[in-house]
């Protein structure tokens, strides 16, 4: 039961340089979320989708891209990455209920811009 | 912007102790209240889903209350264990953002043996 899947879990970047991270659920769930943690300043909700082909952004999507064409995936691009989006990067899943339904995390992507 | 606070920041008790911390959450347009527990290097792990005034639920030692009225909620530990030292987030969702959730900052629990 592979539940929240990201790939990869650790990368390095050159400011300007551009990169995908991968997210994949394999529990059905219509519900997909972007977060990244920095230090001291929990979870900061980047894009969120309600289903393929629905997504919106969240707190924080300045310097972001999602798409989602399956329930399954969920990526999210970096165009021009900075140093200020060096970070750990968490996807979540939830079932059909949303809010009132946990959600299930990723083991997270840490992310340097150097 | 919505406020979710938690408090305290950190904590640390020893192993048998039992302890207590809040979120604090708007208390209009109030739809779930959502416990997490975070340990070191993991991701968040759900702990309680909470939805009705006066919700009371419990996991093992771990134990939540609700008060949407005043806008807060206390996870409790009853019998604290060094494997109980983890952060704990709490989460708010309003009414009309579908599933988007909005953390608090965490509460760090540190369990000497």
């Amino acid at each position: 039961n592979a539940g929240v899947t990201q790939t990869p879990k650790f990368r390095i970047l050159k400011i300007g340089q551009s990169m995908t991270l991968q997210c994949a659920q394999d529990m059905n769930h219509n519900y997909m979320y972007w977060y990244r943690q920095d230090p001291g300043m929990g979870l900061k909700l980047i894009y969120y989708s309600v289903g393929a082909g629905i997504t919106d952004k969240g707190e924080v999507p300045n310097g972001y891209n999602v798409s989602r064409s399956t329930t399954e995936d969920f990526p999210l691009r970096l165009e021009l990455a900075a140093p200020s989006q060096t970070s750990v990067y968490f996807c979540a899943s939830s079932g059909q209920g949303g809010g009132n339904q946990p959600q299930h995390f990723g083991d997270g992507t840490r992310l340097s811009i150097l | 912007i919505l406020n979710v606070e938690q408090s305290p920041q950190s904590l640390h008790v020893q192993e048998g102790d039992s302890t207590n911390f809040t979120c604090s959450f708007p208390s209009s347009n109030f739809y779930a209240l959502h416990w997490y527990r975070w340990e070191t290097a993991k991701s968040p792990e759900a702990l309680f889903v909470m939805t009705l005034n006066g919700d009371e639920k419990k996991k093992g030692r771990i134990s939540a209350t609700l008060n949407t009225k005043e806008g807060y909620s206390y996870l409790y530990i009853k019998g604290s264990q060094p494997e109980d030292s983890a952060t704990y987030l709490c989460a708010f969702k309003g009414g009309t953002s579908y599933g988007k959730l909005t953390f608090g900052q965490g509460t760090i629990l540190t369990v000497h043996p």
